[in-house]
C-alpha cells in the first residue's frame, strides 16, 4: 500500500454513461497525476495539477474527459458518454516536489473501467 | 513511436536464478530515470531513481545501471524469488519536464519454482 487510494477499484458501465473516479493523494504531496493504461501497455499520461492547479493535459484527454482537484487535496477525474474504446485502468499517482532532485511518483492501486 | 523500449517482452525463470532486463530510450534532453515494479492489477511501485549523472543504484536484489551516452539502462534482479514475478516498467523523463514520464511497454517477469 502506497497511501494513495482510488474509488473504485472496478466500474462496469454502459456506453453513453458517465462516470467519475475519485484520488486520495498521501496528504502532504502536492502533486498528483492521473494516468490511463490498457492491457500490455505503459500507462499514458493524461493530465497532472500541482496544488489545485491543473498545469498541463495530455491531447488523449479529449473534451468528455476532465479532471479536478479543488482544495489541492483529492482528485477527480470524469468520462462523459463514454466509449468501449475508454476501457482501461486509470491510474492515480502523488508526488511531493521538493527542493531538488527528481521526485518520486507514488501510484494509486487503479480503476478499472469496462465499458459494455 | 515510444520513446522508451523494452526487451525482452516477457521472461520465464526459475527461483534463485538471475535476469537483466534492457531499456533504450530517445527522450531527449534526458533528467531522470526510474524502474518500476507492477503486481497484476496493482499500480506500480518504484525501485530506483537515476539522474544522468548516475551510472548505477541498486534497491535489495534489484540493481539499475544507466548509460546516459548510448541512451541504455538496464534492470538486474539477482537470486530471484516467486515474488519477483510482476510487470517491470522502465520510466523516463525529459529535462524541464520531470512531471510527465514517458513509460516504456514493460517487461513480464514470471518466476518458477
Amino acid at each position: 500500500d502506497t497511501g494513495v487510494s482510488q474509488d473504485p477499484r472496478h466500474k462496469i458501465t454502459k456506453r453513453g454513461q458517465n462516470v467519475t473516479f475519485r484520488c486520495d493523494p498521501i496528504s502532504e504531496h502536492n502533486r498528483l497525476y492521473w494516468y490511463r493504461q490498457t492491457l500490455g501497455q505503459g500507462p499514458e499520461f493524461l493530465t497532472y495539477f500541482q496544488n489545485e492547479a491543473q498545469l498541463e493535459k495530455s491531447r488523449l484527454l479529449s473534451d468528455r474527459f476532465s479532471a479536478e482537484r479543488p482544495k489541492g487535496s483529492f482528485s477527480t477525474l470524469e468520462i462523459q458518454r463514454t466509449e468501449q474504446g475508454d476501457s482501461a485502468m486509470y491510474l492515480c499517482a502523488s508526488s511531493l516536489r521538493g527542493q531538488g532532485g527528481p521526485d518520486t511518483q507514488y501510484f494509486g492501486p487503479g480503476t478499472r473501467l469496462t465499458v459494455l | 513511436k515510444n520513446q522508451v523500449e523494452q526487451s525482452p517482452q516477457s521472461l520465464i525463470i526459475l527461483e534463485g536464478k538471475n535476469c537483466t532486463l534492457q531499456c533504450n530510450y530517445t527522450v531527449s534532453p534526458f533528467s531522470n530515470l526510474r524502474w518500476y515494479k507492477q503486481d497484476t492489477g496493482r499500480g506500480p511501485v518504484s525501485l530506483t531513481i537515476m539522474t544522468f549523472s548516475e551510472n548505477t543504484k541498486s534497491n535489495g536484489r534489484y540493481t539499475a545501471t544507466l548509460d546516459a551516452d548510448t541512451k541504455q539502462s538496464s534492470l538486474h534482479i539477482t537470486a530471484s524469488q516467486l515474488s519477483d514475478s510482476a510487470s517491470y516498467i522502465c520510466v523516463v523523463s525529459g529535462e524541464g519536464n520531470d512531471y510527465k514520464l514517458s513509460f516504456g511497454a514493460g517487461t513480464t517477469v514470471t518466476v518458477r519454482a
